[in-house]
């Protein structure tokens, strides 16, 4: 069964430039997570997909960050404009089933971000 | 609301000595509760999970954690350490989301790397 996919593995920008990640979740898998990892921390929620719905964005700085899940599948995370703050890893996770607080993540390898 | 926090940011053990990673957590409903492994420029790798039911849950790798609900913790061990097993370990609390709801959410600890000495 093929894993979590993400693209690019690696991207360097200035600051105030725009960056788009990719996400390509298991097959078949529901529930799609956005995590921004800082050096040093836990990875933290941004936004979770339920099919191609939001169920939760709380924590997403929205006048900056957007994300979307076209039929369900796929998701992209952009950032525009981009501040020094935004470099971290940015990991996509996807769990199969529908609701429900036991179900395991299962995490891509990474977009790994350095804003200069 | 929920909250996890790890004590220790640096663990280093001698190959063959006990590993011992420990997690408090906070929670507003009754926990769930993970380990993850992550090694360096990877993804996060599930160790083991508690829902319900037994308090002592074994994972892979030889890994396993107790839930103690009088304590709020949720500490890893594993009797012998390994070189692969070198790596940054998170603990993580499923809780409930914006508004209450039950989405599955995962709040992390800070991590604790554990190094790995011969």
């Amino acid at each position: 069964e093929a894993g979590v996919a993400q693209s690019p593995r690696y991207k360097i920008i200035e600051k105030r430039q725009s960056v788009a990640f990719w996400c390509n979740p298991i097959s078949g898998h529901a529930t799609l997570y956005w995590y921004q990892q800082i050096l040093g921390q836990g990875p933290k929620l941004l936004i979770q997909f339920q099919n191609n719905g939001v169920v939760d964005d709380s924590q997403l700085p929205k006048d900056r960050f957007s994300a979307e899940r076209l039929k369900g599948v796929d998701s992209t995370l952009k950032i525009q404009p981009a501040k020094l703050e935004d470099s971290a890893v940015y990991l996509c996770a996807s769990s199969f089933l529908a609701g429900g607080r036991g179900k395991t993540q299962y995490f891509g390898p990474g977009t790994r971000l350095l804003v200069l | 609301a929920q909250s996890v926090t790890q004590l220790g940011s640096h663990v280093s053990v001698s190959e063959g000595a006990l590993v011992l990673l420990r997690c408090n957590y906070s929670s507003s409903v009754p926990p769930y509760l993970f380990w993850y492994v992550q090694y360096p420029n990877q993804g996060l790798q599930l160790l083991l999970k508690y829902t319900t039911g037994a308090t002592l849950v074994k994972g892979i790798n030889g890994f396993e954690a107790e839930f103690k609900k009088s304590e709020t913790s949720f500490h890893l061990t594993k009797p012998s350490a390994h070189m692969s097993d070198a790596a940054e370990y998170f603990c993580a609390v499923s809780g409930v989301g914006a508004g209450g709801t039950s989405y599955g959410k995962l709040t992390f600890g800070q991590g604790t790397i554990l190094t790995v000495h011969p």
